[in-house]
């Protein structure tokens, strides 16, 4: 039982490459989020599904996009990365009032 | 418009004594109001959480203190231990059983306990 697994870990980009971040998770949960961390700014939402095909815009969604075409998995996409997009990404998933975290993406845009 | 506020940013403090870490919300639909501990290269870990019908949780050397009137909720941790030194998010969310429901975090404080 993995619970919440993202990757890559780390990862490295120049400005206006693209990638897309996983989020698989293996506890049947419903809701899925995708934050991002910087210092001194706590966690931030990006966005969030509520079950299988559907998506919304959290807190900081611009230069974003996701998907949930698999209850199990949401990806986070960066279409054209930039410098403010460095941080670390979390991926979270919520049973009632339970959630779970994954332990992050580490990404730098150079 | 920050709807968590959490203070103090740093909080240094002995061994064995008394770390307390306070947050304050603005949104009254919230109820549900977690804890997390996060160690430097890992994920938030849940710590406590309470919901708003009581006034105080406690598990182990973890207390969570919440005043509903004043829509203040904070931690503390007594006999503090190196071991406790980490990053400490407060949080709150609303509606259990509302879609879209997310977290909503304060920005963080460092713990640091000298031993």
């Amino acid at each position: 039982n993995a619970g919440v697994t993202q990757t890559p870990k780390f990862r490295v980009l120049k400005t206006g490459q693209s990638m897309t971040l996983l989020c698989a998770q293996d506890m049947n949960h419903e809701y899925m989020y995708w934050y991002r961390q910087d210092p001194g700014m706590g966690l931030r939402l990006i966005h969030y599904s509520v079950g299988e095909g559907t998506t919304a815009k959290g807190e900081v969604p611009d230069g974003y996009n996701v998907s949930r075409l698999k209850k199990q998995n949401f990806l986070l996409g960066l279409e054209s990365a930039a410098p403010s997009q460095t941080s670390v990404y979390f991926c979270a998933t919520r049973q009632n009032y339970g959630y779970t975290f994954g332990s992050g993406t580490r990404l730098t845009v150079v | 418009q920050q709807q968590v506020k959490q203070s103090p940013q740093s909080l240094i403090v002995q061994k064995g004594g008394i770390s307390i870490i306070n947050c304050a919300y603005e949104n009254t639909a919230f109820d549900y109001f977690p804890w997390y501990q996060q160690f430097p290269g890992k994920g938030p870990a849940l710590l406590i959480a309470i919901r708003p019908d009581v006034s105080e949780k406690k598990e182990g050397r973890f207390t969570i203190s919440f005043n509903k009137s004043a829509k203040q909720f904070s931690l503390h941790i007594m006999d503090s231990q190196p071991g406790d030194s980490a990053t400490y998010f407060c949080a709150a969310s609303r509606g259990n059983n509302q879609a879209g429901t997310a977290l909503i975090f304060g920005k963080g404080t460092t713990l640091s306990v000298s031993s």
